[in-house]
């Protein structure tokens, strides 16, 4: 199983909501990401987990909160979001915290925030 | 960070060969210089990835300049299905795994 798979594929809330996206790999990769991409926009880094431990957070506001329960999952939490957060959320993983290994995206969840 | 430039857009008839150039003139000694790409409504892709020596695999081969200040994605021949985007991007520091993606070259491919 060389997947990532996330959910849902669509979120729409509103600014006051709380709602959770959610990741998941079966390829026993110990290292996972979230991205956020803008429409015509690359993808830009938020968080790494490593062995779920986060270990990169790229200052992202505290309204988004990740969480990785095991090493398989790996969610985001979203409380009080801005119009300006809409866009696709990207989860990626890899087998490790390793230098040059690739990492395998999921299809995203593309967020609209009213 | 490295950062990395390419041309927003390229365009290749199908079957011929397409080089997809990148400049990474900031990157350092121990980033890796990783190609993924992104079909519409899809999350990316990786296609390959290579420290100082020419890699080659099944999707393509990347060919990176002995001063590893560029380097140039080589699809053989294209295909209607490699209409994408193609990002390089960089590893940015040693034992980092934070990918940079560059802005991406949209690949366009003419039958």
């Amino acid at each position: 199983d060389t997947e990532v798979t996330q959910t849902p594929k669509h979120l729409v809330m509103g600014m006051t909501n709380k709602k959770s996206l959610k990741c998941e790999q079966h390829m026993g990769h110990r290292a996972m990401y979230w991205y956020k991409q803008k429409a015509k926009k690359p993808p830009e880094l938020m968080f790494v987990y490593s062995y779920e431990k986060l270990s990169i957070n790229e200052s992202v506001p505290s309204r988004f909160s990740p969480e990785c329960p095991n090493s398989s999952l790996l969610n985001l939490h979203l409380h009080a979001l801005q119009p300006e957060d809409s866009a696709l959320y990207l989860c990626a993983s890899s087998r490790g915290p390793i230098l040059g290994k690739e990492q395998f995206f999921g299809p995203g969840t593309r967020l609209t925030v009213l | 960070d490295a950062k990395t430039t390419q041309p927003n857009s390229m365009e290749s008839n199908e079957e011929e060969p397409v080089h997809l150039p990148c400049n990474h003139s900031t990157i350092s000694g121990t980033d890796y210089i990783h190609w993924y790409r992104q079909l519409p409504s899809q999350g990316p892709e990786y296609v390959i990835h290579g420290l100082t020596s020419n890699v080659n695999n099944r999707m393509a081969s990347l060919a990176i300049a002995e001063d590893r200040k560029s380097s140039t994605l080589i699809l053989h021949r294209a295909t209607l299905r490699d209409a994408a985007v193609y990002y390089c991007t960089a590893y940015s520091g040693a034992g980092s795994y934070q990918l940079t993606f560059g802005k991406g070259t949209k690949l366009s491919v003419i039958p």
